[in-house]
C-alpha cells in the first residue's frame, strides 16, 4: 500500500514568520508534488519534483519554496509566510512514467497564518 | 483559464440510484485520473487512465482524449459514495496534473 506521510497535521503561525510543511513516501516513486486547496479553487500545484535534488515551478509557486534531499522527501517552505497562504496543503508522489503516474496523495497539513 | 471544467458542481442521489460526472478540457490531455476526496478529507484514487474505459465495482469511468473528456459513472450508490470527486488531467509529460474544482456528491437515504 502507497504510503505519504506529511507533518505537522496542522500548524498555527504567525505571519512573517518561517514555516516548513514535510512530506516523507516510501513508494520509491520518482515524482513528488505540492499542492494547496481553497475553497472554489480545487487543488492547484505549487511545486513538484522528478527525484532528489529536483524542484520545479507548478502553477503557483510565488512565495513558496521546495526542497528535495532524497527520494523520499519533500519539503515546502514558506519563507515569510502571508495570511493568504492559509489553506490545506497536500503533498503526493507517482510513479512519473508514461503509461502509470497515480498520485498518492498524504493526509494534509492545515496551516493557519495569523 | 481553467484546463479542467467539471460539471455539475453538486449532485444528489437516492441510495440505490446513480449518475454520470463529467470533466471537459479545454486543451489535449494524454492522461486522467479521478479522485474522492471523503467526509476526513483524505484524497482516494479511484482510477488512472490514459485511454478507454475502466471499471471497478459500481464505478466506472471512460477517458476520450481525442474529444476531450473524461466521465465517472456512478451506479447504485451508498451512502459511503457522499464526498467530493475530483478529476485531474495531465497534459505533456504525464507529470503535472491539472485538477477540476470538484463535484460534491451527497448520496440520500
Amino acid at each position: 500500500e502507497a504510503a505519504v506521510t506529511q507533518s505537522p497535521r496542522n500548524k498555527v503561525a504567525v505571519t512573517g514568520g518561517k514555516v516548513t510543511l514535510s512530506c516523507n513516501q516510501t513508494n520509491n516513486h520518482n515524482n513528488m508534488y505540492w499542492y494547496r486547496q481553497d475553497t472554489g479553487h480545487g487543488l492547484r500545484l505549487i511545486h513538484y519534483s522528478y527525484g532528489a535534488g529536483s524542484t520545479e515551478k507548478g502553477d503557483i509557486p510565488d512565495g513558496y519554496k521546495a526542497s528535495r534531499p532524497s527520494q523520499e522527501n519533500f519539503s515546502l517552505i514558506l519563507e515569510l509566510a502571508t495570511p493568504s497562504q492559509t489553506s490545506v496543503y497536500f503533498c503526493a508522489s507517482g510513479e512519473g512514467t508514461a503509461s502509470q503516474n497515480t498520485l498518492y496523495f498524504g493526509a494534509g497539513t492545515r496551516l493557519s497564518v495569523l | 483559464g481553467d484546463q479542467v471544467e467539471q460539471s455539475p458542481s453538486a449532485l444528489s442521489l437516492h441510495e440505490g440510484t446513480g449518475s454520470a460526472l463529467r470533466c471537459n478540457f479545454t486543451t489535449t490531455m494524454r492522461a486522467v485520473q479521478w479522485f474522492q476526496q471523503n467526509s476526513r478529507g483524505s484524497l482516494i484514487n479511484l482510477f488512472y487512465l490514459a485511454s478507454g474505459t475502466k471499471e471497478n465495482g459500481r464505478l466506472k469511468s471512460t477517458f476520450n482524449s481525442k474529444e476531450s473528456y473524461s466521465t465517472l459513472h456512478i451506479r447504485d450508490a451508498q451512502l459511503e459514495d457522499s464526498g467530493t470527486y475530483f478529476c485531474a488531467a495531465a497534459n505533456t509529460g504525464y507529470q503535472n496534473f491539472y485538477f477540476g474544482k470538484g463535484t460534491s456528491l451527497t448520496v440520500i437515504p
